[in-house]
């Protein structure tokens, strides 16, 4: 079975200029997520996927971050324009189960974005 | 709202002595928790996870955990370590579908 795929894995960009990640997730996976993970820290929910509705983006920068997940199957999530402070390491994960009790998710390998 | 709070951000061990990963969780009924090791460079990868059946659970690598509901615990173990178990370590659990991260703990193994 072929799991969470994300591109690209690495990312240099200046401030001020835009972003975009793609996330294709396992296939039949319903559920989506993308985390942002800061060096040192925990990853963090920024949006949350069912199918191709959005079902939590209260921890996304609205003013400068998107995301969509058009046809319920693959996903972009868009910075611009980004800021030093949104160097990190964004994971895409999938789901088969709709949220609950015995949810087990699958973590893409992530993109490093480097914002100088 | 739960959370987990993963009491160590760092733990050194030599090869071939047991391992203990503390984990406390913060929820108002008995919750979904797992455990997630990310090598570098690597996926977050499950380890296990406990979902309200038996207390004691066992995952890969010979790692398992305890749920203590009377210590708010789940606290991952393994009886001897080897270098590949290097990593970092996440404590996680389920909030209203989705997964919620401890700061992490990096393990270390000597040789």
């Amino acid at each position: 079975e072929a799991g969470v795929a994300q591109s690209p894995r690495y990312k240099i960009i200046e401030k001020r200029q835009s972003v975009a990640f793609w996330c294709n997730p396992i296939s039949g996976h319903a559920t989506l997520y993308w985390y942002q993970q800061i060096l040192g820290q925990g990853p963090k929910l920024l949006i949350q996927f069912q199918n191709n509705g959005v079902v939590d983006d209260s921890q996304l920068p609205k003013d400068r971050f998107s995301a969509e997940r058009l046809k319920g199957v693959d996903s972009t999530l868009k910075i611009q324009p980004a800021k030093l402070e949104d160097s990190a390491v964004y994971l895409c994960a999938s789901s088969l189960l709709y949220p609950g009790m015995n949810t087990e998710a699958f973590f893409g390998q992530g993109t490093r974005l480097t914002v100088v | 709202a739960q959370s987990v709070t993963q009491l160590d951000s760092h733990v050194s061990v030599s090869e071939g002595t047991p391992v203990l990963l503390r984990c406390n969780y913060s929820s108002s009924y008995s919750p979904s928790l797992f455990w997630y090791v990310q090598h570098p460079n690597k996926g977050l990868q499950l380890l296990l996870k406990y979902t309200s059946a038996a207390t004691l659970v066992k995952g890969i690598n010979g790692f398992e955990a305890e749920f203590k509901k009377s210590e708010t615990s789940f606290h991952l173990t393994k009886p001897s370590a080897h270098m590949s178990d290097a990593a970092e370590y996440f404590c996680v659990v389920i909030r209203q579908g989705n997964l919620i991260f401890g700061k992490g703990t990096k393990l270390s193994v000597k040789p």
